[in-house]
């Protein structure tokens, strides 16, 4: 089994100043993983994966994530954020075998003020 | 290419009421899965359908169901509606590549509130 941490569940940032939202995970059996965004009432949209490889992945929107396999950690960052990156942030794991099902954390909300 | 709808938008019940949720696919997916998210959670996995089969299923009662038809859209269906089953249900389709991985892109989402 897997299971997902976001250790914060609200971010509030000022704009243009850089952001790291930390995600640690668990899990038995190798997994993938992956950081999504849901903007307010809306669906999940991808942001980045990590699938194999290179430990540092770099996704939309300026974001990148790194994999660290020794401290079962995928913390996202973003150098500088914008207004627009205000929304809901969640990191998931999904094993290499199976349904191939994504665990989710519980989400952090990131804020950007001006 | 369309992406994944669902309908309907939102919807209201009461507690003991049966509801049903549609979604259909990307073009070209043939495979479905099902999530919950309750406010303020992460998604939850319900369980994935493939090529019109039950494929994996998380831990949620047999009384959350589900059909997926020959064009691949999917049908998910509470019975017996809990003041717990508020929540938004996000559908997400993906179609495998041959590989280990097949990225999963979602819906919009139904909103059920459950009075």
């Amino acid at each position: 089994a897997q299971s997902v941490t976001q250790l914060d569940s609200q971010v509030p940032v000022f704009e243009e100043a850089p952001v790291e939202l930390r995600c640690n995970y668990s899990s038995s059996v190798s997994v993938y993983l992956f950081w999504y965004v849901q903007y307010p009432n809306q669906g999940l949209q991808l942001l980045l994966k990590y699938l194999s490889g290179s430990t540092l992945v770099k996704g939309i929107n300026g974001f990148e994530a790194e994999f660290n396999k020794s401290q079962t950690s995928f913390h996202l960052r973003k150098p500088s954020v914008h207004i627009s990156d205000t929304a809901e942030y969640f990191c998931a794991v999904s094993a290499f075998e199976g349904a191939q099902k994504l665990v989710f954390g519980q989400g952090t909300r990131l804020t950007i003020n001006p | 290419e369309t992406g994944v709808t669902q309908s309907p938008t939102h919807l209201i019940k009461t507690r003991g009421q049966q509801v049903t949720l549609r979604c259909s696919s990307q073009s070209g997916h043939n495979t479905v899965s099902w999530y919950q998210q309750a406010l303020g959670q992460g998604p939850q996995f319900i369980f994935q359908y493939y090529r019109e089969e039950e494929n994996g299923r998380g831990n949620f009662p047999p009384r959350f169901s589900g059909l997926q038809f020959p064009n691949y859209s999917s049908e998910l269906n509470v019975n017996a509606l809990e003041l717990d089953d508020s929540a938004l249900y996000l559908c997400a389709s993906s179609s495998p590549t041959g590989s280990s991985y097949n990225e999963q892109f979602f819906g919009p989402g139904t909103r059920l509130t459950v009075l």
